[in-house]
């Protein structure tokens, strides 16, 4: 996906570790989001950026934490993972927070907790 | 509590049909009404936007409908091709967070030939 890319696309890790997904953009927007997608709940906000150091949580954010210390970087980490972490992880962009214009994602990490 | 309803049963429809796709909400008062593409294994794309006090949009085959009064969208693509086959989301604001789409969890659509 043009300006944005999500590091690693897969993962499988273990119980108890922690785990840390990257988020990188090249377009210079100011609003960043990690979603997370599982069957049967569709994109659930996890935690979303309105600009460097600042974050907000979204509707399942327990268990995970963010940070963004520069305008392109938006990283999720899990700081235990469990086997409910389980799931595809998508990162999305936008410019501006009136949402008169779409969200560009990224292509999502598929992360397996063990 | 906010709701975002989509038909959670795969749409089939013929190729050269017009497909509907429904997005019902409740408890939202929503600005503008986002719908987005989701093929397997990769993000949702964006497709089409449209404000509350707009009640029709159209892009090329789409046509999108917005409803307040009711509290539904509507979703059409006309002239439907094999290529149209994939999940298609819908998008809103919550009222009082206003900082991220919460989005329904998404039609699958399958034109067949």
């Amino acid at each position: 996906d043009a300006g944005i890319t999500q590091s690693p696309r897969h993962k499988v890790t273990e119980t108890g570790t922690p785990v840390t997904l990257r988020c990188h953009q090249t377009e210079n927007h100011r609003y960043m989001y990690w979603y997370r997608q599982d069957p049967g709940h569709g994109l659930r906000l996890i935690h979303y950026s309105y600009g460097v150091k600042d974050t907000d949580k979204g509707e399942v954010s327990d268990g995970y934490s963010v940070s963004r210390s520069k305008t392109e970087d938006f990283l999720l980490t899990l700081e235990s993972a469990t086997s409910s972490q389980t799931s595809v992880y998508f990162c999305a962009i936008s410019p501006q927070a009136e949402h008169s214009i779409g969200y560009t994602f990224g292509s999502g990490t598929r992360l397996t907790v063990v | 509590s906010q709701k975002i309803e989509q038909n959670s049963e795969a749409l089939n429809i013929q190729e050269g049909k017009t497909a509907t796709l429904t997005c019902n909400y409740t408890n939202y008062s929503p600005a503008y009404l986002q719908w987005y593409r989701q093929d397997p294994g990769r993000g949702p794309v964006f497709l089409l936007l449209i404000r509350e006090n707009e009640k029709e949009k159209r892009k090329e085959r789409l046509k999108v409908t917005f409803d307040t009064t009711l509290k539904q969208s509507l979703f059409h693509i006309t002239a439907s091709q094999p290529a149209d086959s994939a999940t298609y989301l819908c998008a809103l604001v919550p009222l009082n967070s206003g900082y991220a789409l919460n989005f329904g969890k998404g039609t699958s659509l399958l034109v067949t030939p």
